[in-house]
């Protein structure tokens, strides 16, 4: 079986201050992976998603992630944050051998303060 | 392109009272279809997921049941609402590949009473 852990519930960050969501993944299989955002009452977003390739994956908003195999981690990194980035962010696994289920963390709430 | 709705929006039911939320999906043809729930200070937990009509998964014993009586169409139900279904649900959509992204609805909240 596969899981999920984010780290951090909460994130308090300054404006254009850097940031990084922390995610650990626990798997027996081979697995893509993915982060997703989701703002106040709404659905969610793929901000960027890793199949495989190159390890760095850059996805919208000036995002980015990388996965580490060895630390079965995939991080999300911004270098510099603003207001609107204020939101829930939600990294998930799915298996690569299914019909596209994700698992996912429970979720990073990303605080921008100005 | 493509689009997913759901509705309502808003729910508040009592307890014991049924429960049936819709999901469409336009654009696209023959999608996996899924319902997550989503409640205070938890991460989302698939319930169900459908790979084409008539054909459901669910993955958690609970109260609620899923189905799809058309290709674009997916209806999450109750005959009896507890306290502890209270939430937000989402529903998603993806072409069915491995690989691919999958695209959520704005939500449902619903408050049980």
């Amino acid at each position: 079986a596969q899981s999920v852990t984010q780290l951090d519930s909460q994130v308090p960050v300054f404006e254009e201050a850097p940031v990084e969501l922390r995610c650990n993944y626990s798997s027996s299989v081979s697995v893509y992976l993915f982060w997703y955002v989701q703002y106040p009452n709404q659905g969610l977003q793929l901000l960027l998603k890793y199949l495989s390739g190159s390890t760095l994956v850059k996805g919208i908003n000036g995002f980015e992630a990388e996965f580490n195999k060895s630390q079965t981690s995939f991080h999300l990194r911004k270098p510099s944050v603003h207001i609107s980035d204020t939101a829930e962010y939600f990294c998930a696994v799915s298996p690569s051998s299914n019909t596209g289920k994700l698992i996912f963390g429970q979720g990073t709430t990303l605080q921008v303060k100005p | 392109s493509q689009t997913i709705h759901q509705w309502p929006a808003t729910l508040v039911q009592p307890v014991g009272s049924p429960l049936s939320l819709e999901c469409t999906v336009e654009g696209t043809s023959n999608p996996n279809l899924y319902w997550y729930r989503q409640a205070a200070g938890r991460g989302l937990q698939l319930l169900f997921y459908s790979v084409g009509i008539g054909q459901i998964s669910s993955e958690v014993p609970q109260n609620l049941s899923a189905s799809r009586p058309q290709d674009r169409q997916f209806i999450l139900s109750s005959k009896k609402l507890l306290l502890s279904d209270s939430g937000f649900y989402l529903c998603a959509w993806a072409k069915g590949r491995l690989t691919d992204t999958q695209y959520f609805g704005p939500g449902t909240r619903l408050t049980v009473l």
